[in-house]
């Protein structure tokens, strides 16, 4: 119940394409879903957040997609670049704040 | 400074030794968190810091696994005897407070390799 489930374990996009991570939960505790991206040596730097009570969050090239009903969400990284190419974690925080629960990351590829 | 810092970057230590990992975290932020992350796998959450207790341990694998933070700045994660599995990158994050919807940002880790 505590586990985040993220997919695909890795992924290729073309320059330009859309890239797009999906993950799932199971505790309905959890209302904060942050998106990481680390690249070799670094450590996870934030890159979008969502909070359950909006459908949809924007950031530049990078939008998350929220289904509260289905317990999923998604990012999508539009006009992906060769830059994008990391790895990526979905998260999630429960209510009361605290520990974060991570997905098993996504290696990103985005071939020019 | 402006992020979280950690150090040593890298330590190599043998099976059997005693080690300790420095967090230093954003100024101002109250909240503290390590985690280890395996490679290929993401961080998995060891401990959380509120001021100078720890609010949430329950990540500690084993007794060798300790961690302080006295003054409610710097954390120090201590591994004793430590093990050939001990072998990960310890992150620590921070955040302005430990409670809900606030960002948890992380420094580079210790990558701790025992031989």
């Amino acid at each position: 119940q505590q586990q985040v489930k993220q997919s695909p374990q890795s992924l290729i996009v073309q320059k330009g394409g859309i890239s797009i991570i999906n993950c799932a939960y199971e505790n309905t505790a959890f209302d904060y879903f942050p998106w990481y991206q680390q690249f070799p040596g670094k450590g996870p730097a934030l890159l979008i957040a969502i909070r359950p009570d909006v459908s949809e969050k924007k950031e530049g090239r990078f939008t998350i997609s929220f289904n509260k009903s289905a317990k999923q969400f998604s990012l999508h990284i539009m006009d992906s670049q060769p830059g994008d190419s990391a790895t990526y974690f979905c998260a999630a925080l429960g209510n009361q704040g605290g520990k974060l629960i991570f997905g098993q990351g996504t290696e990103l590829s985005v071939k020019p | 400074g402006a992020g979280v810092s950690q150090t040593p970057s890298n330590k190599v230590t043998e099976k059997g030794k005693y080690v300790e990992l420095r967090c230093d975290p954003i100024s101002g932020h109250t909240a503290l968190y390590w985690y280890r992350q395996s490679l290929g796998q993401g961080p998995e959450f060891l401990i959380y810091f509120q001021g100078t207790g720890a609010a949430d341990d329950s990540g500690l694998p084993n007794d060798r696994f300790f961690a302080v933070r006295p003054e409610g700045s710097v954390s120090t994660l201590k591994i004793q005897r430590t093990e050939r599995g001990d072998s990960a990158v310890y992150l620590c994050a921070s955040s302005r407070t430990g409670g809900p919807n606030q960002p948890q940002h992380f420094g580079d880790g210790t990558r701790l390799s025992i031989l």
